[in-house]
Parts: structure tokens; sequence; C-alpha cells
């Protein structure tokens, strides 16, 4: 996706923190996800968040958001060996009849 | 199981000749979307159904494509006359919400991988 920016790789270690980024153009988008890829597998909604949130919470998982800037970051608390994957930021807006664009995708590595 | 399926899972053809692929959403879901990915690429939107009526096309569905989704359950995809562009994963989501609110979760199923050579 165009509109939405990724860093292709994040390597960390068994137990550290992984902060996976994003940032996106559309001023007019409304919510913003996280989904996960595994390989072999779909891929599957980890969390949203809507525009006018600046962060959600959910177990291991902390988004942060921060508007102005256009800028969406994936935190995941004690990284597990079972958390490597491909991790897609993806943003729906009015102007594109809320359909998500996805951006490339970040492929998290994590050593035990 | 209860997720969405597609089929063939894989799927070699020769330049020219044509494909479909099958998409079952989740059952109560009415909404059911294709999407194209392709190495290191995130999935790109091709088309949107809202039960049986098709919303939205991209401007990636060329004439070559078409999508049907007759009885408002499952759907297919065909390309007419593959080139070997159209090589990559194409996935089927479904969705009971509008996709991109709050109760619009996409689920996704494992796609359906195309070479074309």
């Amino acid at each position: 996706g165009e509109d939405v920016e990724q860093s292709l790789f994040l390597s960390v270690r068994e137990g550290d923190s992984s902060v996976i980024n994003c940032t996106y153009t559309d001023s007019s988008s409304t919510y913003l996800y996280w989904y996960k890829q595994e390989p072999g597998a779909g891929l599957q909604l980890l969390t949203y968040i809507f525009s006018n949130m600046d962060m959600k919470q959910d177990q291991r998982l902390t988004v942060l958001l921060n508007k102005k800037d256009k800028h969406l970051s994936l935190r995941i608390a004690d990284t597990q060996t079972g958390d490597s994957a491909i991790y897609f930021c993806a943003e729906s807006a009015t102007g594109g009849s809320y359909i998500p664009t996805f951006g490339r995708g970040t492929s998290l590595i994590v050593h035990p | 199981d209860t997720g969405v399926s597609q089929d063939p899972r894989h799927k070699i053809t020769k330049r020219g000749q044509n494909v479909t692929f099958r998409c079952d959403p989740i059952s109560e879901h009415n909404r059911l979307y294709w999407y194209r990915q392709t190495l290191g690429q995130g999935p790109e939107f091709l088309t949107y159904f809202q039960n049986e009526a098709q919303l939205e096309k991209s401007r990636l569905l060329s004439d070559r494509f078409s999508a049907e989704r007759p009885k408002g359950s499952f759907s297919t995809l065909e390309i007419q006359r593959t080139e070997q562009g159209d090589s990559a994963m194409y996935l089927c989501a479904s969705s009971s919400g509008l996709a991109g609110t709050g109760n619009g979760e996409l689920f996704f199923g494992e796609g359906s991988r195309l070479t074309v050579l």
C-alpha cells in the first residue's frame, strides 16, 4: 500500500519489547489496524484503534497513535518466539469507502 | 472449521489459460472482499461484495478479471488469459460489519497461490 509505510524487518531477543512503526498519509483515516500473518496462515486482526484515541492497551499489546504526525506503533511486551510473524498496519478512511489499505508488512524475528 | 476457506490453495498454469478461485466466507457474513498479495507486499484491494452486489472494484481489476457472488454466499474470482504478472496470492476475506469500522474485522482465508509460467 503506497499510502501506508512500514519498515520491513525487526529482530529482537526473546523477552525484550518489540516496537513496530507505521506511517500513513490519509488525514481522514478513521480506523487503524494491526494484523498478524504467520507462515501459511491468513491474516488475523490483532487490534485496532479509532482515530480519536491516543493509546489502546490489550494484554501484551500497546498501540500508540500520533494523529498529528500520522504515526502508529505497536509495542509487544515480553516478546516470545511465537510472536515471530509478519505484522501489517492498515488504515481505513471515509474517502476510501472504509476499505482497509495495508502496508507492506514488518517481518518480526524473535531470537531465543 | 467455520473460518474462511479458499480453493484451490495452489494453482500453476500456463500463460494464456483461464483460472478460477473460489471463496467460502464465514456463513453469517454478508460482506466479502478479494485482495491480492505479491511477495514482499501487503494485500492490495481488488473488489468487495455486500451480499450478491459487487459494490467496489479497484482499478487493479482489469477486464481480464471477473468476480461473482451469485447467491450472496460463496464467491468466485476468474482470471482470463493469465499473464505472468498475475502470479500472486489471492486472498479472500469476509466480515459481518462494514470493513474499516470498529465492528468490521476482516477474517481472511489462507489464500490461493497462483503461479503463471
